[in-house]
């Protein structure tokens, strides 16, 4: 089984819809985030958080919100989708109590295509 | 200046050759340094990580960091059609207060058979 689960892999959706994008780790990580990728642009960072309490924005958080339910479980929210937040949404892990030189490797999910018509 | 930066491709080389990709990036306090691997539509993969200056080998790849110069490559060596991707350099900023990782925007590497 996949240690980062996301759900779901793909979603079509059309403009002002409220959509959540959940991730699942059983990696027993602590640490969470969100990403989005358009094509040319790399990984951009919407939400990290750092434990269940612990939420903050990234780079490009506008029009976005995020729920940490437990340390397993990380959700996004477009609360009304808009076209130009078509892209591909990573979710990732890492793990703040291992070997120091290890914290900040991150682990990625299989990813959402989502598309806002 | 881009925080991190890549060369966006595509690389192209035979089956066989050593294929080598390059990084920069601009804060001189980072401190980790990660290559992943990315198909076309599939999440990003981790291939090596580095801390040190100097080398890193992990069968077919090499990693090298040179922390004077703000560079980080990767070398593959017996390079494979299947080793086509695009390769993400990512760099941690802890200036921004945590363990952030920030992403190169790829290098497309095509290997031909």
């Amino acid at each position: 089984d996949a240690d980062v689960t996301q759900t779901p892999r793909n979603r079509i959706t059309k403009t002002g819809k409220r959509i959540m994008l959940e991730c699942s780790q059983t990696k027993g990580h602590d640490r969470m985030y969100w990403y989005r990728q358009d094509p040319g642009l790399g990984l951009q960072l919407i939400y990290y958080s750092f434990d269940v309490k612990d939420i903050n924005k990234g780079e490009i958080s506008d029009g976005y919100s995020v729920s940490r339910q437990a340390q397993a479980k990380f959700s996004l929210s477009l609360e009304s989708a808009i076209p130009n937040q078509t892209a591909l949404y990573f979710c990732a892990t890492s793990d703040s109590t291992g070997l120091a030189a290890s914290t900040d490797t991150q682990y990625f999910g299989p990813g959402t295509r989502l598309t806002v018509l | 200046q881009k925080e991190v930066e890549q060369n966006s491709g595509p690389l192209s080389v035979p089956e066989g050759a050593i294929a080598s990709l390059n990084c920069t990036y601009s804060d001189r306090v980072s401190q980790s340094f990660f290559w992943y691997r990315q198909y076309s539509g599939k999440s990003p993969e981790l291939i090596m990580s580095i801390y040190s200056n100097g080398d890193k080998e992990d069968g077919r790849f090499t990693a090298q960091l040179n922390k004077a110069s703000q560079y980080v490559s990767l070398l593959i060596r017996d390079s494979q059609p299947s080793d086509s991707a695009t390769y993400l350099c990512a760099v941690n900023n802890p200036s921004t207060g945590f363990q952030k990782l920030v992403f190169g925007t790829g290098t497309r590497l095509l290997v031909s058979p």
